[in-house]
């Protein structure tokens, strides 16, 4: 247990769903995160928020949309995806801003099958 | 092009055996994490290295820094099947953002 909570921990959708990933955390940190992990590519970070204000976004597609109402609540909003966006989303929460040391919460992950 | 390569890619060795996995970059870095990844779940971090040569211990893992600090190694000693998971290298690139490496896989059998 890191924490970090996410939910539901597998979807299934159609590409002409729409569905949203929710994440929570509990250890009052101000940094959340989105990456998507595949199956033969290295951790990809999605989007970043600092106290609530985004800061990062990784050249996201727009069917993706992340929303983050508070410090401990972070969610990423899905439209019309795609086969090739079936991944682990996972979320993860740190003190601050992930700089070299920072460590990072990361919660179990949301299993997406794109159909 | 791969900042970060981990070899192997995939590890799979009988229980009680000793292994080494390694996370190399041409680049120079200020710290280097690893992280362990078991089935269903998110990564946990195990360490951060900070100094050229450092190493550090915990229980059968060491975790050494190359002394360059564009490498590092991570060496099970008596592997045991809870020790099953993906083993990933994290280091901060230039911008200061962390960035993951592949990835080893490693398959400890009973």
């Amino acid at each position: 247990e890191t924490g970090v909570t996410q939910t539901p921990r597998h979807l299934v959708m159609g590409m002409t769903n729409k569905k949203s990933l929710k994440c929570e955390q509990h250890l009052g940190h101000n940094a959340m995160y989105w990456y998507k992990q595949s199956a033969k590519k290295p951790l990809e970070l999605m989007f970043v928020y600092n106290f609530k204000e985004q800061t990062e976004n990784n050249s996201v597609p727009s069917r993706f949309s992340p929303e983050c109402p508070n410090s401990s609540h972070l969610f990423l909003h899905l439209h019309t995806l795609q086969p090739e966006d079936s991944a682990l989303y996972l979320c993860a929460s740190s003190q601050d801003l992930s700089r070299s040391q920072e460590t990072q919460y990361f919660g179990p992950g949301t299993r997406l099958l794109v159909l | 092009t791969q900042l970060l390569e981990q070899s192997p890619q995939f590890l799979s060795i009988q229980e009680g055996e000793n292994l080494t996995v390694y996370c190399n970059s041409s680049s120079v870095f200020s710290s280097l994490q690893w992280y362990r990844q078991e089935p269903g779940e998110g990564p946990v971090l195990l360490v951060t290295v900070v100094t050229g040569g450092e190493v550090k211990k915990l229980k059968r893992l060491t975790f050494q820094f190359g002394d360059a600090r564009k490498d590092s190694s991570l060496h099970i000693t008596a592997a045991q099947p809870g020790d099953t998971g993906l083993y990933l290298c994290a280091v901060p690139n230039r911008d200061d953002k962390i960035i993951f490496g592949k990835g080893t896989r490693l398959h400890i059998l009973p």
